[in-house]
């Protein structure tokens, strides 16, 4: 069975800097889609990327972008320009063809001011 | 404007006292999903639904039913056999073809159900 770690339960960043989120994932697969979201306080889940695993350019969204490493089965989130609305719990997100979603355990991530 | 409605936001269920959360979605979604997240932690997967009239058991089914009978549709009953039912509830979406963006799922803004 796929599994997700995100080996980070917590981690804080100062808002204006940069921080990564590390997300490993266990497959024997070939075809695959991976995706973050973001849950803030309001505990609405948000979709912030996602990435095709057949395409080697990692994805960016404005300040978020990831870096797959997809021999590696890495798949870490990168926050530019950190601001106090990204404070939020974080998760790693894969599924494959025909499957269902397995989800990370999640990251809290403090924006310091 | 598109998406997935949950109601109620908040619900108090009575010992013995069957329940049920609404989800709603104007995506035309062919799957719909509902998850259990408990307090500081993830999310787990209590039942889904690939196409109207089929579903199936995720990892934590008992103590829960669901019916699909509308495509836009997927009612979640907690059950009286569900000893621990206080959790936030999440629904959700998403279409089985296409591209990642197609693929991704995309939430309600969930249920807050506790135990009077």
């Amino acid at each position: 069975a796929q599994t997700v770690t995100q080996s980070q339960p917590e981690m804080s960043v100062q808002e204006a800097e940069t921080v990564t989120l590390s997300c490993t994932y266990d497959t024997s697969e070939s075809d695959y889609y991976l995706f973050w979201y973001k849950q803030p306080p309001s505990r609405q889940m948000i979709l912030v990327i996602r990435q095709e695993a057949y395409k080697q350019q990692n994805a960016t969204e404005n300040r978020f972008s990831v870096n797959f490493q997809k021999a590696a089965k890495s798949f870490s989130l990168k926050i530019s320009d950190s601001q106090l609305g990204d404070a939020a719990m974080y998760f790693c997100a894969y599924r494959s063809s025909g499957q269902n979603f397995v989800f990370g355990p999640g990251t809290r991530l403090s924006v310091l001011p | 404007d598109g998406g997935i409605t949950q109601s109620p936001k908040y619900l108090f269920r009575k010992e013995g006292q069957n329940v049920t959360l609404s989800c709603e979605q104007n995506l035309n979604h062919d799957a719909m999903y509902w998850y259990r997240q408990d307090p500081g932690q993830g999310l787990r997967l209590i039942y889904y639904s690939q196409i109207v009239n089929d579903f199936q058991k995720g990892d934590i089914a008992e103590g829960y039913s669901v019916s699909r009978e509308k495509k836009e549709s997927f009612p979640l009953t907690v059950t009286s056999a569900q000893k621990n039912p206080t959790a936030f509830y999440l629904c959700a979406s998403s279409i089985n073809r296409g591209t990642a963006g197609l693929r991704a799922l995309f939430f309600g803004s969930g249920t807050q159900l506790s135990v009077l």
